[in-house]
């Protein structure tokens, strides 16, 4: 069965400063997407980031990027100059394109200290 | 602009209450699914439908029904409420069934208190 493991369920981090959350998954597809999810306060779900498992190269968006290690089956991610409003639960999640489930890991709340 | 729409936003029931948990999305996604969040368990997938007519189970199931009359429309009923159904649930749909790399797009959530 596939599973998401996020060991931090806590993280804090220093206004404009780099911080990393980690997520591993364990999975025998080779084919497989990878998300990650922010909730802030407002309990709204938000699409972050994602990554297809066949690219070598690492996704990035703006100030958030991933280090995807495939055989390690390791996937976290990269916050860049932290701002106020990154503040939230962050959510790791995996898809097989053969099945219809995602796959959640139990979240990582980041709080940002001004 | 919609997306997905949940209602209510919030409720409370006693226990054995029934209630339908609605949604309904304008984006013409064929999937669409419900989700459980608890502290500490995530998100886990009650029930999916991969178009209208077609629903299937996912890993948390029992207690809850749904159905998929049209695309749009993806109800979530609770027959015999129980305090362990207290929860947030999410509506999320996205497009296409399988071969995609589409994301879920999410409802805003609803508080279920069952008391």
């Amino acid at each position: 069965a596939q599973t998401v493991t996020q060991s931090q369920p806590e993280m804090s981090v220093q206004e404009a400063e780099t911080v990393t959350l980690s997520c591993t998954y364990d999975t025998s597809e080779s084919d497989y997407y990878l998300f990650w999810y922010k909730q802030p306060p407002s309990r709204q779900m938000i699409l972050v980031i994602r990554q297809e498992a066949y690219k070598q190269q690492n996704a990035t968006e703006n100030r958030f990027s991933v280090n995807f290690q495939k055989a390690a089956k390791s996937f976290s991610l990269k916050i860049s100059d932290s701002q106020l409003g990154d503040a939230a639960m962050y959510f790791c999640a995996y898809r097989t394109p053969a099945r219809n489930q995602f796959y959640f890991g139990t979240g990582t709340s980041l709080t940002v200290i001004p | 602009n919609a997306g997905v729409t949940q209602t209510p936003k919030f409720q409370v029931l006693k226990t054995g209450q029934s209630m339908t948990l609605q949604c309904a999305q304008d984006m013409n996604h064929e999937y669409m699914s419900w989700y459980r969040q608890d502290p500490g368990m995530g998100l886990r997938l009650i029930h999916y439908s991969v178009g209208a007519g077609i629903t299937d189970q996912g890993e948390v199931p029992n207690g809850y029904n749904v159905s998929r009359s049209t695309t749009e429309d993806f109800p979530l009923r609770l027959l015999s409420a129980a305090p362990s159904q207290t929860s947030v649930y999410f509506c999320a749909s996205r497009a296409g069934t399988t071969r995609n790399t589409g994301e879920l797009f999410f409802g805003e959530g609803s508080r279920l208190t069952v008391l």
